[in-house]
């Protein structure tokens, strides 16, 4: 089966970087795929990783290793609007369906 | 073009009511997924479409949930016989196909079963 752990609270301040891990026990999947949900509205999608390494959209960037079994999602120079739940997510092979992790709610102080 | 599209947006009903869920996908999209989201918690996986391929049921929590996918475009998520428990944001995605992982979501239906 598939399941997809993050750590569920993340705080950090304005200006900071913070990084939201997430680790993964499935038996093959396509890539790793990170979404942004703001309270009250709909899940965006920010990032994919289809190969191991860094891929970087701005202020943020998304780290894939499959030998580890485990990505993060970086996010550098944090602002207040950057505060909402992060989702990582991947397609499982064997089900081809988007299977999404346990989220992790970031809070941004001034 | 128009995102994906969920109606209504609220909908509050009495224990035991059967309620329909109605998700218009982006044109083109070949895969449409169905979420449940209860208030502070993560996303839990209903139902999934592609193509004209059988649907996914596996994350259907009981018989008394139902989707149908018509001519490969609008999707209906039932519920029959509402009980509290089902109370929650359900969430349409729909995504081009193939190995893509980008699922583009609707705003959801707000479900309150009183």
């Amino acid at each position: 089966g598939q399941s997809l752990e993050q750590p569920s609270e993340v705080t950090a301040v304005e200006g900071a970087i913070v990084q939201i891990n997430c680790t993964y026990q499935t038996s093959g999947f396509y890539g790793l795929s990170w979404y942004q949900q703001h309270d009250g509205g709909a899940p965006t999608f920010l990032s994919y990783n289809a190969l191991d390494g860094l891929e970087e959209t701005g202020r943020f960037s998304s780290f894939l290793s499959r030998s580890d079994s485990y990505g993060y999602l970086l996010l550098q120079e944090l602002q207040m609007k950057d505060s909402a739940s992060y989702f990582c997510a991947v397609r499982a092979r064997n089900t081809d369906k988007l299977i999404f992790g346990t989220g992790t709610r970031l809070q941004v102080f001034p | 073009g128009a995102g994906v599209s969920q109606s209504p947006s609220n909908k509050v009903t009495e224990k035991g009511k059967d309620v329909e869920l109605r998700c218009d996908p982006i044109s083109g999209h070949t895969a449409l997924y169905w979420y449940r989201q209860s208030l502070g918690q993560g996303l839990e996986f209903l139902i999934y479409f592609q193509g004209n391929s059988a649907p996914d049921k596996s994350g259907l929590p009981s018989d008394r949930f139902s989707a149908e996918r018509t001519g490969g475009s609008v999707s209906t998520l039932t519920i029959q016989r509402t009980q509290q428990e089902d109370s929650a944001v359900y969430l349409c995605a729909s995504s081009p196909g193939g190995l893509t992982d980008t699922q583009y979501f609707g705003p959801g239906t707000r479900l309150t079963v009183l």
